[in-house]
């Protein structure tokens, strides 16, 4: 079985601030990792994925996550947040084992001041 | 061209009504899913269906029927509402398989 945790379900950051949103995941087999964003009222779109080769994925927007197997994290980054990246993130799992559905964790909202 | 669209966008109706709510993808994807979205923002997977073949089914109650006429759609038909049913559904499509899901914009469900 698969499974994600978001550690912190609100982060809070100064415009302008790094922004770090941690991810932690269980996987019995190589895992599909990613990162969704979710504007108000809106649906989920694709920040970045991490499938195989370079573990340190860069994706929209300047976000970026590096996939640490010996931590089981791939923690998302971006170096100077901006009032835009005000948004629920998420972070999924997908793997082999009879299916290639996405396990979510709960998500991280991230609210950005001026 | 919307990737993957939803209708309607917003639901609202009462308990015991029989509602459904559609999903088309123009991406030629042979995979789509339904997850639902709890008022606290958990994503959880409902079903999954692979070229018109129900791949996933994740404990839902049998009040939820999925139905795929085609590879392009698959449909969310649910009985007898309940309060419990009120979220939001998306519908998500996949090419290969571990790909990218693009999601739709959701179905917002209220049931009254």
């Amino acid at each position: 079985a698969q499974s994600v945790t978001q550690l912190g379900s609100h982060v809070s950051v100064s415009e302008g601030a790094l922004v770090l949103l941690r991810c932690n995941y269980s996987s019995s087999v190589p895992p599909y990792l990613f990162w969704y964003v979710q504007y108000p009222n809106q649906g989920l779109q694709l920040l970045l994925k991490y499938t195989t080769g370079a573990t340190l994925v860069k994706g929209i927007n300047g976000f970026e996550a590096e996939f640490k197997k010996s931590e089981t994290s791939f923690h998302l980054t971006k170096p100077s947040a901006h009032m835009s990246d005000a948004a629920e993130y998420f972070c999924a799992v997908s793997g082999k084992g009879g299916s290639e559905k996405l396990v979510f964790g709960k998500g991280t909202k991230l609210t950005v001041n001026p | 061209d919307t990737a993957v669209s939803q209708t309607p966008k917003y639901l609202v109706t009462q308990m015991g009504n029989d509602k459904s709510i559609k999903c088309e993808q123009n991406l030629g994807h042979d995979t789509m899913y339904w997850y639902k979205q709890d008022s606290k923002k958990f994503l959880k997977i409902m079903f999954s269906y692979n070229n018109k073949e129900l791949i996933i089914n994740e404990t839902v109650p049998n009040r939820f029927s999925p139905k795929s006429p085609d590879k392009a759609h698959l449909n969310l038909h649910i009985n007898s509402l309940e309060l419990g049913d009120s979220a939001v559904y998306f519908c998500a499509s996949q090419g290969t398989s571990r790909d990218t899901q693009y999601f739709g914009p959701g179905t917002r469900l209220t049931v009254l």
